[in-house]
């Protein structure tokens, strides 16, 4: 059982505009900013699209935000695409004895 | 170019260890902490561990701290993570990734640059 907690799934049409959910604690996405997104296509390396909660590394399309309300961090992916078909995982700086913990992961299907 | 590659995976039996080596090029390797993370077979991302800059400073999750241990050579650009009494659940693909916080001692806890991954493979 993964440390965050992610929907296995979301779905949308091209065009449209999903969010994928990170719930976490206060001692994790709710108490720090530092929450990260990364994108994994298949038998690929992931690929980092948000790090501090909203930031956005050069490169990755603005198409990519992210936001936090309390312990939910949030990735929203606007004006989908066929290539966004792929996995998402979230990861947040813990308090905990382990210091980084991710979500399970979620399956976009667009 | 930033580059990462991970090397010395391969098949080992539980309870062996095995040691595997991240070579980084195209950028200041001595300024960058590291993590590793890895992958069980159709499974999701699991975080590893962490060496700062200077290799002083070492963390590491719960389910490898006391037999995972990292270290670095700047000299060579090469961060090592040994891995000890290795188990069948310590079978993925491992990563090796560079925390983007150009600040000497800051972490942003994020991964910016990854490699290709080295597979894992604990069977008797």
């Amino acid at each position: 059982q993964s440390a965050l907690t992610q929907p296995a799934s979301v779905s949308g049409f091209p065009g449209q505009s999903i969010t994928i959910s990170c719930t976490g604690t206060s001692s994790d996405v709710g108490g720090y900013k530092f929450v990260s997104w990364f994108q994994q296509h298949p038998d690929k390396a992931p690929k980092l699209l948000i790090s501090g909660v909203i930031n956005r590394p050069s490169g990755v399309p603005d198409r990519f935000s992210g936001s936090k309300s309390g312990n939910t961090a949030s990735l929203t992916i606007s004006g989908l695409q066929a290539e966004d078909e792929a996995d998402y995982y979230c990861s947040s700086y813990t308090d905990s004895t382990t210091l980084v913990v991710f979500g399970g992961g979620t399956k976009l299907t667009v | 170019q930033v580059h990462l590659v991970e090397s010395g995976g391969g098949v080992v039996q539980p309870g062996r260890p095995l040691r595997l080596s991240c070579a980084a090029s195209g950028f200041t390797f001595s300024t960058y902490a590291m993590h590793w993370v890895r992958q069980a077979p159709g499974k999701g991302l699991e975080w590893l561990a962490v060496i700062s800059y200077d290799g002083n400073n070492k963390y590491y999750a719960d389910s490898v701290k006391g037999r995972f241990f990292l270290s670095r050579k700047n000299s060579k650009n090469t961060v090592d993570l040994q891995m000890n009494g290795l188990t069948i659940d310590d079978t993925a693909l491992y990563y090796c990734a560079r925390d983007p916080e150009p600040r000497v001692g800051i972490y942003s806890y994020a991964m910016d640059v990854w490699g290709q991954g080295t597979t894992v493979t604990v069977s008797s």
